[in-house]
């Protein structure tokens, strides 16, 4: 079954501390892989994806992520993290199902950046 | 418009009643998902329209949910009977998936309808 796995509940750093937020998947064939970010009571923002080419793709608000084949995972990253990142974090993964595209989430990661 | 715009934002019901929830999406995004959102938990996906094909229905949990959409344009999604269970917060997005376009496969969320039946 295609999926896509965030082990982490909850991820907490320190402000300036680096953060990684981590995704795993299983899909069939070359993945599209997505990162959003989603705010009490607003809907989902798109941060960045990966389609094809360079693995290290870089996204708004200094995040990055990195697509990692063999390991199948696309952790989100971000150098100095800052309290306004905390948020609620989804990977998705766009795959084939029964002849269409669907989007599978993660269940997603709390991050909480403490100042 | 400028987003994907969602309507209502709040809805509380009974137990019981219908409700019909709206989807306006990004003028040119031809393909629509709607995922449900229950407190705490990740996205589940219900329905899937993309331009005048068949919908992808694959995902609505009951016969008592049923989503249309008018060509390429507003989608609503209605749940009859309305369980405690379907109290959640639906979400729509839309994108446009020729890859030759800017943001194509990027999918667009709009707010989002809060439901809460009593």
């Amino acid at each position: 079954a295609q999926s896509v796995a965030q082990p982490e509940d909850q991820v907490n750093v320190a402000e300036g501390n680096p953060l990684t937020v981590k995704c795993t998947y299983s899909v069939s064939g070359n993945p599209y892989l997505f990162w959003y970010v989603q705010y009490p009571n607003r809907g989902l923002q798109f941060l960045l994806k990966y389609i094809t080419g360079d693995n290290l793709v870089k996204g708004s608000y200094g995040f990055e992520a990195e697509f990692n084949k063999s390991q199948t995972s696309f952790h989100l990253k971000k150098p100095s993290a800052l309290v306004s990142d905390s948020a609620l974090y989804f990977c998705a993964v766009r795959a084939i199902t029964s002849g269409t595209y669907k989007y599978i989430f993660g269940t997603g990661t709390r991050l909480k950046v403490l100042a | 418009g400028a987003g994907v715009s969602q309507s209502p934002s709040n809805k509380v019901t009974e137990k019981g009643k219908d409700v019909e929830l709206r989807c306006d999406p990004i003028s040119g995004h031809t393909a629509l998902y709607w995922y449900r959102q229950r407190l705490g938990q990740g996205l589940e996906f219900l329905i899937y329209f993309q331009g005048n094909s068949a919908p992808d229905k694959s995902g609505l949990p009951s016969d008592r949910f049923s989503a249309e959409r008018t060509g390429e344009s507003v989608s609503t999604l209605t749940i009859q009977r309305t369980q405690q269970e379907d109290s959640a917060v639906y979400l729509c997005a839309s994108s446009v998936t020729d890859r030759g376009l800017p943001g194509a496969n990027v999918l667009t969320f709009g707010a989002g309808s809060r439901l809460t039946v009593l």
